[in-house]
């Protein structure tokens, strides 16, 4: 089975700091992915992680811990165009074709 | 080129209607993917295609049908549909491999 929990919703303030956290319970792994949605668009691509540690991409950054299996998105200097949908998701299957399972998502709202 | 282009954007349509979703990616990506979302939901899988074969079909009823007529395009044929169908269907594609799956914009069904 497939079990990926992330928290319903976050707010955070302008020009803060933070962090998505998701852990994942599944039957194989090939990586993690965070995707941001915003209202009404498809998914965008933020970050892969296959081994632990930290990837960062400018003001994003994202941390796997397999053992755990738990990882974080940390969103650096927040601005109002970062509030949106964060999903996580997981890729279960470690022989090629990797169909995504999304956890449910985390609507950050970022406020002045 | 990153771009997943999905058509048409928005469709409205009766329950005795037969229409089409048309998906295009020019990456030479040979795993092709059909998600659903509902609203405040995260994307779910409903078919996926590697090179041209229909490897993976999540129990979605047959009154949607999908065709893969090439590597490049994929489609989406709907018949009978019922108003609980409506939602984003959100088209992706990916290196068989899997890494990174980037999405398309989606098209928005609406079932009267």
């Amino acid at each position: 089975g497939q079990n990926i929990d992330q928290p319903t919703e976050m707010t955070a303030t302008e020009g803060a700091i933070v962090q998505i956290n998701c852990t994942y319970q599944t039957s194989g792994f090939n990586g993690l992915f965070w995707y941001q949605q915003h209202a009404g668009e498809a998914p965008t691509f933020l970050s892969y992680n296959v081994l632990d540690g930290l990837e960062e991409k400018g003001r994003f950054s994202s941390f796997l811990s397999r053992s755990k299996g738990y990882s974080y998105l940390l969103l650096k200097e927040l601005q109002m165009k970062d509030s949106a949908s964060y999903l996580c998701a997981v890729s279960d299957n470690p022989f090629g074709n990797t169909p995504l399972v999304f956890g449910k998502g985390t609507r950050l709202s970022v406020i002045a | 080129d990153t771009e997943v282009t999905q058509t048409p954007k928005h469709l409205v349509m009766g329950m005795t209607n037969k229409k089409s979703l048309k998906c295009e990616q020019h990456m030479g990506h040979r795993a092709m993917y059909w998600y659903k979302q509902k609203a405040k939901k995260p994307p779910e899988l409903m078919f996926v295609y590697s090179y041209e074969k229909l490897s993976i079909n999540e129990s979605v009823p047959s009154r949607f049908s999908p065709e893969c007529p090439n590597s490049s395009l994929l489609n989406l044929h709907l018949h009978a549909l019922q108003p609980e169908d409506s939602a984003l269907y959100l088209c992706a594609s990916s290196q068989v491999d899997g890494n990174t799956i980037y999405f398309g914009e989606g098209s928005w069904l609406t079932v009267v």
